[in-house]
C-alpha cells in the first residue's frame, strides 16, 4: 500500500524556469509534510516542510504548497539552476509519535542549461 | 566526522550468506533509523530506535532481518541467509528527537547492499 506516491519518476526543465514536482498522499492522518533532496552517491537531505494548518510554506527559491482536501503536495523551484538536478523525495509524517516518515519513490529532476 | 557515518559501503555476497550493517548517528542524537531503497523505489522504513524505548520494528521486511543499538551510539543491522530480493541501500538516519525541525533526519551515504 503506496501511502506516498509521485506519479513522475523523472522531469526535466530549462535553467531559469519553474519547477515543479507533485506528490499525492492517501492517508488523512499525516499532519506534517516534507521535501528531501538527494545526489548521487549520497543521503537524503531535509529541503523545505509544511504543516497541514498552512497551505503554503516558503524558503527562498522553494516553495511548497498543501491541499488537505486533494492529499496533494508541490514543490516549486524558481528559478531553477543547473544545481537542483537531483532526486527529489516527497515524505510524510504524523507530528505526534514517533517521527516515522514515509517517503515517495522520488522524482529525478534535470535542469538544462 | 560531524555526519551519520555507515560501513561498509558496499558489500557484495552470496545468497544464503549473512550480513551486517554498521550505522554510527550524529552524537547526541537520541533517534536513529533504517530504511532502505531498493532499485526504482522510494525509502521504505525498517526500524526505529529512540533513547531506551522499545524499537519500532515495524517495516521489517520478515524475521530474517534484525537490528540492534547499544545506548544512544551505534546500531547493527543483521540481514540472516539474503535474498536477491534483499539487494538494496540501506539508509541510516538519526535525529534529535523533540528538538530540531520536525522530520528533518539526517542520512548517512548508505551500504550498497548486492546478493548475488
Amino acid at each position: 500500500d503506496q501511502q506516498v506516491k509521485q506519479n513522475s519518476p523523472s522531469l526535466s526543465v530549462q535553467e531559469g524556469r519553474i519547477s515543479i514536482l507533485n506528490c499525492d498522499y492517501t492517508n488523512s492522518m499525516f499532519d506534517y509534510f516534507l521535501w528531501y533532496k538527494k545526489y548521487p552517491a549520497e543521503g537524503p537531505t531535509f529541503l523545505i516542510s509544511i504543516s497541514s494548518i498552512k497551505d503554503k510554506n516558503e524558503d527562498g527559491r522553494f516553495t511548497v504548497f498543501l491541499n488537505k482536501s486533494a492529499k496533494h503536495l508541490s514543490l516549486h523551484i524558481v528559478p531553477s539552476q543547473p544545481g537542483d538536478s537531483a532526486v527529489y523525495f516527497c515524505a510524510a509524517s504524523r507530528v505526534v509519535g514517533a517521527q516515522k516518515l514515509v517517503f515517495g519513490q522520488g522524482t529525478r529532476l534535470t535542469i538544462n542549461p | 566526522g560531524a555526519g551519520v557515518s555507515q560501513s561498509p559501503s558496499n558489500k557484495v555476497t552470496e545468497k544464503g550468506k549473512d550480513v551486517e550493517l554498521r550505522c554510527d548517528p550524529i552524537s547526541g542524537h537520541t533517534a536513529l533509523y533504517w530504511y532502505r531503497q531498493r532499485l526504482g523505489q522510494g525509502l521504505e522504513f525498517l526500524i526505529y530506535f529512540q533513547g531506551n524505548s522499545a524499537p519500532d520494528k515495524s517495516g521489517l521486511p520478515s524475521d530474517r532481518f534484525s537490528a540492534e543499538r547499544t545506548g544512544e551510539s551505534v546500531s547493527t543491522l543483521t540481514i540472516q541467509r539474503t535474498q536477491q530480493e534483499d539487494s538494496a541501500v540501506y539508509l541510516c538516519a538519526s535525529s534529535f528527537w523533540g528538538r530540531g525541525r520536525v522530520g528533518e533526519l539526517f542520512f548517512g551515504e548508505g551500504s550498497r547492499l548486492t546478493v548475488l
